[in-house]
């Protein structure tokens, strides 16, 4: 399973843009870009995925280097809701269903 | 529409037991996943069923097991139990097998052996 590198902790203010990086420099060219979050005292819950294009939902957008060695999820408008662990998960394209937790990014918001 | 259920939340069990866990996924969803969360390891993978077959297992010994019904829900079974085992369970639940489909997580089945 190729390895994702995030910074253990990020902190921002709330009503603040926030950009959660993820290095993958060992990323495959089928291999997809998944961000989940767990919030505390709860699953995780997905964020966002792409492969080659940057992304956009209605939680976030995602960011991919044009050499897909590098990714950043963007918080457009930090809440104190969304404060949580941030997960970057490479998701091989074998038709399994197979998600490869690292240690994460940990968000704090303040008011 | 429901989310994904697991039963029950909370279990105390004592070392050499078994214990069943329940997941019920979404409705419509097919691909159920099981994930095992602690302290110490995080959230690593067990298992995958689609259609009623394993199709995918992590690097967990054979006293983890599971299965899926018709129906699409799933149950896991941990024989045996060590101290280890002690841990958040959780379900995930997806449409369909395959990178480009969201799982959809519960809220966990706390299990503590002692």
């Amino acid at each position: 399973d190729a390895k994702t590198t995030q910074p253990n902790s990020m902190e921002s203010n709330e009503e603040e843009p926030v950009h959660l990086p993820c290095n993958h420099s060992t990323i495959s060219g089928t291999d997809y870009i998944h961000w989940y979050r767990q919030l505390p005292s709860q699953g995780p819950e997905y964020v966002i995925h792409g492969l080659t294009s940057n992304v956009n939902n209605r939680m976030a957008s995602l960011a991919i280097a044009e050499d897909r060695k590098s990714s950043t999820l963007i918080l457009h408008r930090a809440t104190l809701r969304d404060a949580a662990v941030y997960y970057c998960i490479l998701v091989a394209n074998t038709g399994f269903q197979k998600l490869v937790f690292g240690t994460g990014t940990r968000l704090l918001v303040s008011p | 529409k429901a989310g994904v259920t697991q039963t029950p939340r909370y279990l105390i069990k004592t070392r050499g037991q078994q214990v069943t866990l329940s997941c019920s996924p979404i409705s419509g969803h097919r691909s159920v996943s099981w994930y095992q969360q602690t302290p110490g390891q995080g959230l690593q993978f067990l298992f995958e069923y689609f259609s009623e077959t394993q199709r995918n297992k992590g690097n967990f010994p054979g006293r983890f097991s599971g299965r899926q019904f018709s129906n699409s829900r799933s149950e896991m079974n941990v024989s045996t139990l060590e101290l280890g085992d002690s841990a958040l369970y959780l379900c995930a639940s997806s449409f369909l097998s395959g990178v480009s489909y969201e799982q959809y997580f519960g809220p966990g089945t706390r299990l503590t052996v002692t």
